[in-house]
């Protein structure tokens, strides 16, 4: 099994701060995606394939990666940003998620 | 516009069973593989089952495997899970999901089951 790692677990950023999350896999995986999650709601698909945002996603939001390590990017935070976001390997069975990483605004 | 309504969701004790199902609208369902995904309260995502769209391949996590049963009527529209022996540690909200390739571009609003005595 894969086991994606994210860091930070929490965190807390200003309106307009850059913003960058990671996702470290045990094993290499041909893509990552990313879902994020407000509270009280269902997952959103929020970027597939690494770095394709998912329709309706602000370009403010970017993706990257490859092996190993992943990232997302919030080029400027905006309060709607407010989420947990998790990364998703689909590479091999059983497809598995990281445990999250809850963003605040500050 | 695509929808995912699940149902079947409730209390029910240790050692007991329970038939989740999903409904799909807004696509050609017989085109798409499904999932099933929980989320435990106050936890993260866990992925637990996967059916291709012709019902040819099915998938399980460890956790579920021998336990658990995905299946699908695409005359119907809907996808299922049958539980049994369920555990404390299968209370979660149980969601389904569409695949796209592997990854889920479309959620239900999840069914809650608790299993407690």
């Amino acid at each position: 099994e894969i086991v994606l790692t994210q860091s930070p677990t929490t965190m807390a950023a200003s309106p307009g701060e850059k913003v960058t999350l990671t996702c470290r896999a045990s094993s290499s995986v041909s893509y990552m995606h990313w879902y994020q999650q407000r509270s009280g709601t269902s997952p959103k698909l929020w970027i597939y394939e690494t770095s394709k945002l998912a329709s309706g996603v602000p370009n403010r939001f970017s993706g990257s990666g490859s092996g190993t390590s992943y990232s997302l990017t919030i080029n400027s935070m905006e309060t709607e940003d407010a989420a947990t976001y998790y990364c998703q390997q689909g590479s091999s069975y059983p497809f598995t998620f990281g445990s999250g990483t809850k963003l605040e605004i500050k | 516009e695509v929808q995912l309504v699940e149902s079947g969701g409730g209390l029910v004790q240790p050692g007991r069973s329970l038939k989740l199902s999903c409904v799909a609208s807004g696509f050609t369902f017989s085109n798409y593989g499904m999932n099933w995904i929980r989320q435990a309260p106050g936890k993260g995502l866990e992925w637990v089952a996967y059916i291709s769209s012709g019902s040819s391949y099915i998938y399980y996590a460890e956790t579920v495997k021998g336990r658990f049963t995905i299946s699908r009527d695409n005359a119907k529209n809907t996808l299922y899970l049958q539980m049994t022996s369920l555990r404390s540690e299968d209370t979660a909200l149980y969601y389904c999901a569409r695949a796209r390739g592997v990854f889920f571009d479309y959620w239900g609003q999840g069914v809650m089951v608790t299993v407690s005595s």
